[in-house]
């Protein structure tokens, strides 16, 4: 059974610094790894969706990273901003076709950016 | 254009009624799934379908759950005789066939049962 895992559980930092956010997997047979963001009391957002064939996907500030035989992923948040503060998610689909692409997720980095 | 929907937002009812939820997913999106988020657990899979049927039912905690979909459009996730630890926030997620591209989420019914 897949487990998600992310570190760290909650990060404060102030505004401009840049800043990573980590997520490891245990099973490496992956179809794809996606983060998201989700702000208090509303539903997720889709960041960046990292195909297993792939080593990084870019958006914006925003740059996602997977290395599939260390099972990890990284998040990078260049120069980081109040509006950055949300929880954000890990989630990875397994591959094979009974999986049917659903998420396992991990538990979450809560991130807070103060000015 | 119009995102997943979901509703009611917020949900209280008294422990042992019978709660329905409902999911409109994006228009075209043949895969719709149902995910759980609550304090303790995080979030988790419940329910998986494609078109109208649900071949991946393999999250419902208890045969007090039960989802249906029709006109491969709208689901409904129905809880049975509520009890305290079905408290959480209720996801929808529509895509337009499992596997392809990310998966679009609805903003959650918040449950909370007394």
């Amino acid at each position: 059974k897949q487990e998600v895992t992310q570190i760290p559980a909650a990060l404060s930092v102030p505004e401009g610094e840049n800043l990573v956010l980590n997520c490891s997997f245990t099973d490496s047979a992956i179809y794809n790894l996606q983060w998201f963001r989700q702000d208090p009391g509303k539903g997720l957002t889709s960041l960046l969706l990292i195909q297993s064939s792939q080593r990084e996907q870019t958006s914006g500030r925003l740059n996602a990273s997977l290395d599939k035989s260390s099972g990890r992923s990284t998040l990078y948040i260049a120069a980081s901003q109040p509006g950055d503060s949300a929880t954000y998610l890990c989630a990875s689909t397994r591959a094979g076709g009974t999986s049917y692409g659903k998420l396992t997720f991990g538990q979450g980095t809560i991130l807070t950016v103060h000015p | 254009g119009a995102g997943v929907s979901q509703s009611p937002s917020n949900k209280v009812t008294e422990k042992g009624k019978d709660v329905e939820l409902r999911c409109d997913p994006i228009s075209g999106h043949t895969a719709l799934y149902w995910y759980r988020q609550s304090l303790g657990q995080g979030l988790e899979f419940l329910i998986y379908f494609q078109g109208n049927s649900a071949p991946d039912k393999s999250g419902l905690p208890s045969d007090r759950f039960s989802a249906e979909r029709t006109g491969g459009s709208v689901s409904t996730l129905t809880i049975q005789r509520t009890q305290q630890e079905d408290s959480a926030v209720y996801l929808c997620a529509s895509v337009t066939s499992a596997y392809q591209e990310t998966q679009y989420f609805g903003p959650g019914t918040r449950l909370l049962v007394l």
